[in-house]
């Protein structure tokens, strides 16, 4: 079975500190993609950030960073200079190249960033 | 940039009727799915549908559900005889290719009474 396991349900970071967030998952596929979604009070699911699993070195986009270990199946995001909008539910997901069909979510990660 | 628009934000239906979801995906992305996630739980994966054919459902998207392209912007989701356990955030996305990322909708808050 393929699964997401978000070990932390619930976070908090004081603002300009850094954060990491932790995601493991398990799959017997080599090839596939792993995504952070954010999901702010407002409910809606955005993409933050997304990694190719046969890319070695980690995706970054801007303050947000991932630590990719392929041989651990872990997935972790790296939150930087956090700040108040950053406040959400995060999702780990993960989508093999055998089922483009769909992503599967992580039970998620409530992150408080306190002023 | 392009985004999926889901309407209505919030329905709030009498249990045993039917409700239709209502979704526009970006206007050239081929590939459409629809998501739900029950308050507190995880995001689910519902079903995919790709050139008018449902591509793969999960053992949710049972015989009370149906997806529909009904013309070339839409794409909808009809639960026929809604339950109590239906309610439910229920997102819509779409891509343009199913390597690439799949883009969500706002969400559709439905509410069964």
């Amino acid at each position: 079975a393929q699964t997401v396991t978000q070990s932390q349900p619930e976070m908090s970071v004081q603002e300009a500190e850094t954060v990491t967030l932790s995601c493991t998952y398990d799959t017997s596929e080599s090839n596939y993609y792993l995504f952070w979604y954010k999901q702010p009070p407002s409910r809606q699911m955005i993409l933050v950030i997304r990694q190719e699993a046969y890319k070695q070195q980690n995706a970054t986009e801007n303050r947000f960073s991932v630590n990719f270990q392929k041989a651990a199946k872990s997935f972790s995001l790296k939150i930087s200079d956090s700040q108040l909008g950053d406040t959400a539910m995060y999702f780990c997901a993960f989508m093999t190249l055998d089922s483009y069909d769909k992503v599967i979510f992580g039970p998620g990660t409530s992150l408080s960033v306190i002023p | 940039e392009p985004e999926v628009t889901q309407t209505p934000s919030h329905q709030v239906t009498q249990m045993g009727q039917e409700v239709i979801l209502r979704c526009v995906p970006i206007s050239n992305h081929l590939y459409f799915y629809w998501y739900r996630q029950i308050l507190g739980q995880k995001v689910e994966f519902l079903v995919s549908f790709y050139n008018n054919e449902i591509s793969e459902k999960s053992e949710i998207f049972d015989d009370q559900f149906s997806v529909e392209r009904p013309d070339g912007s839409n794409f909808t989701l009809k639960i026929r005889s809604t339950k109590l356990e239906d309610s439910a955030m229920y997102f819509c996305a779409s891509s343009e290719d199913p390597r690439k990322p799949q883009h969500f909708g706002d969400g559709t808050r439905l509410s069964i009474l």
